[in-house]
């Protein structure tokens, strides 16, 4: 009974393909985010949905298209993919968004690589 | 420039060790901040939560401080263990949550 789910685990891709990222919460939490970790492990956050509208864009590619529908679900949709997009990718939820973001929980990540 | 900054950014140390992990932050404004903890190949898993109005918290062997004043946090891990390698991060929360470099940590039995 994982809290954050996310699939698939690993994704290999070539270059211009379109792919999607699924990712569940069972917890009951009103805010779902996606982040990316570079390669130097950085981790940085990309979207925040909050009930399924979103909060938070942090100057991502518009070839990223989260999509949330419901609270319990946000998945991510990359189109024409690129090299640089190789990464691994967070979801996380929280209870609280906002200036007064609650604890975190996180998934284990969806390694993408870009070919 | 980095917001959030982890010194240092690796450490190895003998088993049984105290240690202290440093996290320093330039922005005043946190609401809370959060320790985490990352296996290879894994997520993250939340250890502590400190809110502003806190000035620590206390899990088992690892204690988290707050100082808003000095915009600083330590995670202290007291008599570490091999099983505490990973690598450790922290994150502020301001208007959203920003994410520390991480500290890889080995412990060697």
């Amino acid at each position: 009974d994982t809290a954050v789910s996310q699939t698939p685990k690993y994704l290999v891709t070539q270059m211009g393909n379109d792919k999607s990222i699924k990712c569940e919460q069972n917890l009951g939490h009103d805010t779902m985010y996606w982040y990316k970790q570079d390669s130097k492990k950085f981790l940085k956050i990309m979207f925040s949905y909050n009930n399924k509208e979103l909060i938070i864009n942090e100057t991502v590619p518009n070839r990223f298209s989260p999509k949330s529908p419901d609270k319990a679900h946000l998945n991510l949709h990359i189109n024409s993919l690129e090299l640089g997009d190789s990464a691994v990718y967070f979801c996380a939820s929280s209870i609280r968004t906002g200036v007064r973001t609650g604890e975190l929980f996180f998934g284990e990540g969806s390694r993408l690589t870009v070919l | 420039k980095q917001e959030v900054t982890q010194i240092p950014a690796a450490l190895s140390v003998p088993e049984g060790e105290n240690l202290v992990l440093n996290c320093s932050f330039t922005d005043s404004a946190i609401y809370n901040l959060q320790w985490f903890r990352q296996d290879p190949g894994k997520g993250l898993t939340s250890l502590l939560l400190i809110q502003s109005s806190q000035r620590e918290q206390t899990s088992g062997r690892l204690n988290a401080s707050l100082d808003k004043s000095s915009g600083r946090s330590t995670l202290y891990i007291a008599a570490s263990q091999p099983g505490d390698s990973a690598t450790y991060l922290c994150a502020k929360a301001g208007n959203m949550l920003t994410f520390g470099g991480g500290t890889r940590l080995m412990v060697k039995p």
